[in-house]
């Protein structure tokens, strides 16, 4: 079955960097769009960013442009979230999910979430 | 930036029709997904491409969308739909992702 489990959250200082993974498992990890989504406390769904199957194509939420950049190693099932001056309103869980449709990731709903990962930018 | 508007609460009795609604500018032109979370979970895709069901979710859950309005609506209403529900759509012509403010369902 699909599985998607990320790690690397934590707390980290304003300014400072972070580094997180999602592990991929029980899909062609190479043939779909993925993407992460945060939520901060008591509050909504937040889509951050996303990259096409192959990593070609890149698109971010402006809140995070220029500091975040999303990555993937299909040759190792896993996408990477890079996150670069923290702020304190980047402090949310981090879900990473999977494009329903393979090589789609533009329209596509996401079929599968991550258990998310909990980052806490505080001084 | 495209907004998704949606009412911050709905409440519903047990065996009744609950119907959340996604307001935007021309929706009906988008793809609409619904997305379920339950406290402390992630979310769960409850209808993708306006109206079709994933496997495995209930077709007491459907969905519609025309004009400025998308709608998910729950029939015969059980209190494991207590959830808080959220509209998404890509929206072209930022290439973003955007989810609804998200609707608190209580039921009764």
């Amino acid at each position: 079955q699909v599985q998607l489990v990320e790690s690397g959250g934590g707390v980290v200082q304003p300014g400072r960097s972070l580094r997180l993974s999602c592990a991929a498992s029980g899909f062609t990890f190479s043939s779909y769009g993925m993407h992460w989504v945060r939520q901060a406390p008591g509050k909504g769904l937040d889509w951050v960013t996303v990259i096409s199957y192959d990593g070609t194509n890149k698109y971010y939420a402006d809140s995070v442009k220029g500091r975040f950049t999303i990555s993937r190693d299909n040759s190792k099932n896993t996408l990477y979230l890079q996150m670069n001056s923290l702020r304190a309103e980047d402090t949310a869980v981090y879900y990473c999910a999977k494009a329903l449709y393979s090589y789609g990731y533009q329209e596509s709903a996401f079929d599968y979430w991550g258990q998310g990962t909990l980052v806490t930018v505080s001084s | 930036s495209y907004v998704l508007t949606q009412p911050p609460s709905v409440s519903v009795a047990p065996g009744k029709t609950a119907r959340i609604t996604c307001g935007g500018n021309n929706i009906g032109s988008k793809s609409v997904h619904w997305n379920q979370q339950k406290p402390g979970q992630a979310p769960v895709l409850v209808v993708c491409d306006d109206s079709d069901r994933p496997s495995g979710i209930p077709e007491r859950f459907s969905g519609s969308n025309s004009g400025n309005t998308a709608t998910l609506t729950i029939s015969r209403v059980e209190a494991g739909d207590e959830a808080d529900y959220y509209c998404q759509v890509w929206d072209s012509s930022s290439d973003h992702h955007v989810f609804g403010t998200g609707t608190k369902v209580t039921v009764l």
